[in-house]
């Protein structure tokens, strides 16, 4: 059974400051989703990464895959604080168009 | 851009009743999901559809069922609501050549 773990699960940091989050499942799987939630509101697709070795870069968001160590890292450069929100990444088992969750990760970004 | 649609943002119900959650798709997406999202819970598959009246069960089908009788539109049933069903409702749905799961603005259920 696919399990997906956070890590931190909740985050305050400085803006300006840099930081990585990270991501890990329990079995093979080859997509590795990052989304954000804003209080509130919906789900938004951040990155989708398809491969090992993947690096997908957004503004001050970067995310990278390592499917043989089932880690996917989302890293924040000079935070600011818009970016705060809660960030979820998901897996999916074996093909399978379900995807399972992590807990997500709520930053607040101060001033 | 994708839109999913979800009927109602807001309900109230009372422990009992039978309640309908709708949700529309307008990218012609072969799959489609009911997530519910509790606080430190995350996101939980309650079902899904990757068809035309084909459904599978998530990991916490029970007390809920599912309809798919068109494409586009994929329905959330509590055939009698119970307080532990108060939450967040999300749809999806996702298909095409694109691996993206798109989410609906949720359904948030208070069951009294």
């Amino acid at each position: 059974e696919l399990k997906v773990e956070q890590n931190p699960l909740f985050l305050s940091m400085q803006e300006g400051k840099n930081y990585t989050i990270y991501c890990n499942y329990s079995t093979t799987s080859d997509r590795l989703y990052w989304y954000r939630q804003d209080p509130g509101k919906s789900l938004e697709s951040l990155f989708v990464l398809l491969s090992n070795g993947a690096v997908k870069q957004e503004g001050r968001l970067m995310a990278s895959l390592d499917t043989k160590a089932r880690l996917s890292t989302l890293h924040i450069t000079a935070a600011v604080h818009d970016l705060s929100a809660t960030y979820f990444c998901a897996s999916s088992q074996g093909g399978s168009e379900k995807l399972v969750f992590g807990k997500g990760m709520k930053l607040t970004v101060n001033p | 851009d994708v839109k999913v649609t979800q009927s109602s943002r807001y309900l109230v119900k009372r422990t009992g009743e039978k309640v309908f959650l709708e949700c529309v798709q307008d990218m012609d997406h072969e799959n489609m999901f009911w997530y519910r999202q509790d606080p430190g819970l995350g996101l939980r598959l309650i079902y899904f559809s990757y068809d035309v009246k084909m459904k599978e069960k998530g990991d916490i089908p029970e007390g809920y069922s599912v309809s798919r009788e068109k494409k586009e539109r994929f329905s959330l049933i509590l055939e009698s609501a119970s307080t532990n069903q108060t939450s967040m409702y999300l749809c999806a749905s996702s298909g095409g050549t694109g691996w993206e799961l798109f989410f609906g603005e949720g359904s948030r259920l208070t069951v009294l």
